[in-house]
């Protein structure tokens, strides 16, 4: 149990273009999901935290506008990364938190990833 | 001073050995702590999870927490080389989920 899924798991695009990446809790509820980057070497970064039905809530420095978040539904979540450019080419994952087990709050799984390269 | 402190390695030991990887904290406000693996290019797995002081064992895995010393580890006993992987550690409050990583440590376990 608690998988959660992320699709494309790589994407190619060109400078300018926008990609949408999506994230999805394949066999559990998830209220809240997270997304982070990640460069080589590095922790994950978190960028925003986004609950279901309503807007997400990003963290310092990170660009509303730049990377959408929805959360449509209680099982995906979606990041869009618009007019995208060479410096977003990054590593970015998502995670979501299962609230069906006991304890469970504060667990979080995490998608395998996307790797983004703006060319 | 970052909130959560762990050594980025690397660290390299022969198979079987017993591995201990540590995170300090600052905050006595985290209430839940975690270890993550990272392979190379992949999402981070949750391996562990606890909430109170002592220590709570699965399979080769043990996971230590010490609140009063804001200290936490991880200990992987009879380690094999698919154990090489990049560990997170990550603590989180007792009212938010926002999860607060450490570096990493980069584990290489050779055969």
């Amino acid at each position: 149990g608690a998988v959660v899924s992320q699709h494309p798991s790589r994407v190619i695009c060109k400078s300018g273009t926008s990609v949408k990446i999506e994230c999805r809790s394949l066999d559990f509820q998830a209220t809240t999901m997270f997304w982070y980057r990640q460069f080589p070497k590095q922790s994950l970064m978190l960028m925003a935290t986004s609950n279901e039905g309503s807007k997400a809530t990003y963290e310092q420095g990170v660009e509303k506008d730049k990377f959408l978040i929805n959360h449509a539904s209680l099982t995906l979540s979606t990041l869009t990364v618009t007019s995208a450019h060479p410096e977003d080419s990054s590593f970015y994952i998502c995670s979501a938190r299962d609230f069906s087990t006991a304890g469970g709050k504060h667990e979080q799984y995490f998608g395998p990833g996307t790797r983004l390269t703006v060319t | 001073q970052k909130e959560v402190e762990q050594d980025p390695g690397p660290l390299s030991v022969p198979e079987g050995a017993i591995v201990s990887l540590n995170c300090t904290y600052s905050n006595s406000a985290f209430q839940y702590f975690m270890w993550y693996r990272q392979y190379s290019r992949k999402g981070p797995e949750l391996l562990m999870y606890t909430y109170s002081s002592g220590n709570k064992e699965d399979g080769r895995f043990t996971a230590q927490v010490d609140k009063s010393s804001k200290y936490i580890s991880l200990f992987i006993r009879d380690s094999q080389p698919s154990d090489s992987a990049t560990y997170l550690c990550a603590m989180v409050y007792n009212q938010g989920g926002k999860l607060i990583f450490g570096q990493g440590t980069e584990l290489s376990v050779k055969p």
